[in-house]
């Protein structure tokens, strides 16, 4: 079954508002993704993580992989209706020999709807 | 044109009808992936391929099966359709040294 926990489910935000989701993990990613998806289309890259304890921002957007790398959070500062979606995150492994990477797992998704 | 395209974009099928969805993509991968996506279960692995030859069921590959035609097409068949694999199906792609997947705008298919 499906490996990654991701919460909450759905937001229901005023426009200016900070958002803050999460995604954990019973065992261990040598990657952490989030992906973003709007109505008719596929999902979209975000951010990608690739160590433990990194911090990465992308405009109003910003993903922590954690420390134990069994989870990450996206925090969304300032939150517009163009932040509408559903948002996933992913992990990834390496495979064996650690010189390519593997299938990606998502997380259930969070769909964002922001009020103006 | 889009990087990684999917035919068709929607169909209506009945049950116990064979269906293939198909898949292609220009962005030169070596690794293509099909998911399902069903409301409040996120994406979920049907089937994916590293190679043309290397192919590997996902988490929920029964009632489904695949074939890698070559490096730029991978197709995705239901032998005999069920109301419960109403759902929309996505193709994606990746490179073995790079982790972004690009996907695929989706194909809804409803059995009825």
């Amino acid at each position: 079954g499906q490996q990654l926990n991701q919460s909450p489910q759905s937001m229901f935000i005023q426009e200016g508002e900070d958002v803050s989701m999460n995604c954990t993990s019973s065992s261990i990613f040598n990657t952490w993704l989030w992906y973003k998806q709007e109505p008719g289309e596929g999902p979209v890259l975000l951010i990608a993580l690739y160590k433990a304890g990194e911090l990465t921002s992308n405009g109003r957007l910003t993903a922590q992989f954690g420390i134990t790398r069994k989870d990450s959070f996206l925090n969304i500062s300032a939150s517009i209706p163009s932040d509408v979606g559903i948002y996933f995150c992913a992990g990834q492994r390496l495979r064996a020999g650690g010189t390519s990477y593997g299938k990606l797992t998502f997380g259930q998704g969070t769909i964002l709807t922001v009020h103006p | 044109d889009a990087d990684v395209t999917q035919t068709p974009r929607n169909r209506i099928t009945k049950t116990g009808k064979r269906i293939m969805l198909e898949c292609s993509q220009t962005k030169g991968h070596d690794r293509m992936y099909w998911y399902r996506q069903d409301p409040g279960l996120g994406l979920r692995l049907i089937y994916y391929s590293f190679d043309v030859k290397d192919i590997n069921k996902g988490e929920i590959s029964d009632g489904y099966s695949v074939s890698r035609q070559a490096q730029a097409k991978f197709s995705l068949s239901l032998e005999s359709a069920i109301p419960n694999q109403t759902a929309l199906y996505f193709c994606a792609t990746s490179s073995r040294l790079n982790t972004e997947a690009f996907f695929g705008q989706g194909t809804r298919l409803t059995v009825v």
